[in-house]
């Protein structure tokens, strides 16, 4: 079965500086998709960055981009000149098939704080 | 503006009782999803669906139930066997996936359910 794995429950770093969450995860499959998912205070789940498993290239987004190492199954994130609306929860997911199905398989979160 | 809408935002419920939530999609996505979330926990899929009149258990279905009579609707409804009904609900929705789309899934702000 696939896991999704992030081991720091929490973070906390200053405005501006650069942080880096974590993400493992455990999987058969070849080729597969992986997302960060953002959720503030409010709740709402936004989509921070996707990367396709047989691209080589570390996706990016602004701020945002991820250091992708397929053979080790490690798919961190790391923010670049944070900002304090950077403040919430990181999801790290994997997506799997099954059965025709895509389904999302979430870690357990990181919560992020920025301070001012 | 396309989106994924929930309600109620907030849902009490009694020992015993009954009680449906709502999700409605003007996306026109072809599969939607049921999570659930607790403190401390990533998400956990309730059920799945991924075309009209069909849809699938996911890893926590005892005590819930669902239908898809309409392409833009997927209530949840929680009965008095979920023991601990209790949580945050997210409705989510998705591409199909035979249409070459992995672009992971659109949310709605979510339920808080209440035991009281």
């Amino acid at each position: 079965a696939q896991t999704v794995t992030q081991s720091q429950p929490e973070m906390s770093v200053q405005e501006a500086e650069t942080v880096t969450l974590s993400c493992t995860y455990d999987t058969s499959e070849s080729n597969y998709y992986l997302f960060w998912y953002k959720q503030p205070p409010s709740r709402q789940m936004i989509l921070v960055i996707r990367q396709e498993a047989y691209k080589q290239q570390n996706a990016t987004e602004n701020r945002f981009s991820v250091n992708f190492q397929k053979a080790a199954k490690s798919f961190s994130l790391k923010i670049s000149d944070s900002q304090l609306g950077d403040t919430a929860m990181y999801f790290c997911a994997f997506m799997k098939h099954q059965g025709g199905a895509q389904k999302l398989v979430f870690g357990q979160g990181t919560r992020l704080t920025i301070n001012p | 503006d396309g989106g994924i809408t929930q309600s109620p935002k907030y849902l009490f419920r009694k020992e015993g009782q009954n009680v449906t939530l709502s999700c409605e999609q003007n996306l026109n996505h072809d599969a939607m999803y049921w999570y659930r979330q607790d403190p401390g926990q990533g998400l956990r899929l309730i059920y799945y669906s991924q075309i009209v009149n069909d849809f699938q258990k996911g890893d926590i279905a005892e005590g819930y139930s669902v239908s898809r009579e309409k392409k833009e609707s997927f209530p949840l409804t929680v009965t008095s066997a979920q023991k601990n009904p209790t949580a945050f609900y997210l409705c989510a929705s998705s591409i199909n996936p035979g249409t070459g789309g992995h672009y992971g899934y659109t949310f709605g702000s979510g339920t808080r359910l209440t035991v009281v």
